[in-house]
């Protein structure tokens, strides 16, 4: 079946620092891949999104490539700010409509 | 944008009882609601699929009888955990689709409901 890895938090940084959460997956063919957010006291949001292999998705400042060879979807971000303290899931969907597979979540605590 | 709101956001009870969470798409019309379980330090697993006005189909190893799942209409799915145990505390989270859009950019979440059973 299908499976996602992803880095365990909390990971506390300070603010301008950069940041990566580690996401692995294991998935038949050509799945989706997905980060949300959820920041304290609210529901998953969507962050960005992938749908095929090289693809990059990007949103406020994050990055992700979707990587087959290595079947990864890191996130990335070069300079977080307090505002980005949240959890982190990596996600995947095996066809558009589908039902996601989730990650652990990753909690990030960014310190002023 | 459309928000899902979730309720309640904690509960504690008793083992025995039974405890309900109501999950409403406030300003949008779901088709689909899914109901997701994550124990501590892991994956947020989903439990079941819900289509208005029919039966929810349950994940593999998710008792039907003791989490039961009512989409009575396009804005409300509740999850009712019928004699609750201690190992059913968890973080349940709920999520709704709305009718159109692109899929997963029209998938919007609730915000979770922390169980803990005594």
């Amino acid at each position: 079946g299908n499976s996602v890895t992803q880095m365990e938090g909390p990971v506390t940084l300070s603010e301008e620092a950069f940041l990566t959460i580690n996401c692995t997956y294991t998935a038949t063919g050509y799945p989706s891949l997905f980060w949300y957010v959820q920041y304290p006291g609210e529901g998953l949001q969507l962050l960005l999104k992938a749908t095929k292999a090289d693809d990059k998705g990007s949103n406020k400042g994050f990055e992700a490539t979707y990587r087959k060879e290595t079947t990864s979807f890191h996130l990335e971000k070069g300079s977080v700010q307090v505002s980005d303290s949240a959890v982190y899931f990596c996600a995947l969907s095996q066809a558009a409509g589908n039902k996601l597979t989730f990650g652990g979540g990753t909690r990030v605590l960014v310190k002023p | 944008g459309a928000v899902v709101s979730q309720h309640p956001s904690r509960v504690i009870c008793k083992s025995g009882t039974s405890v309900k969470i109501e999950c409403r798409s406030l300003d949008f019309q779901a088709t689909t609601m899914f109901w997701y379980r994550q124990f501590p330090k892991q994956s947020l697993m989903l439990m079941a699929t819900s289509n208005e006005g029919s039966k929810a189909t349950y994940e593999q190893g998710v008792e039907k009888d003791k989490f039961l799942i009512n989409h009575a209409s396009l804005t409300l799915s509740t999850l009712t955990v019928t004699s609750a145990h201690p190992e059913d505390s968890s973080f349940y989270i709920c999520s709704a689709r709305a009718r159109t859009g692109e899929d997963h950019e029209k998938l919007f979440f609730g915000s979770g409901t922390q169980l803990s059973v005594l």
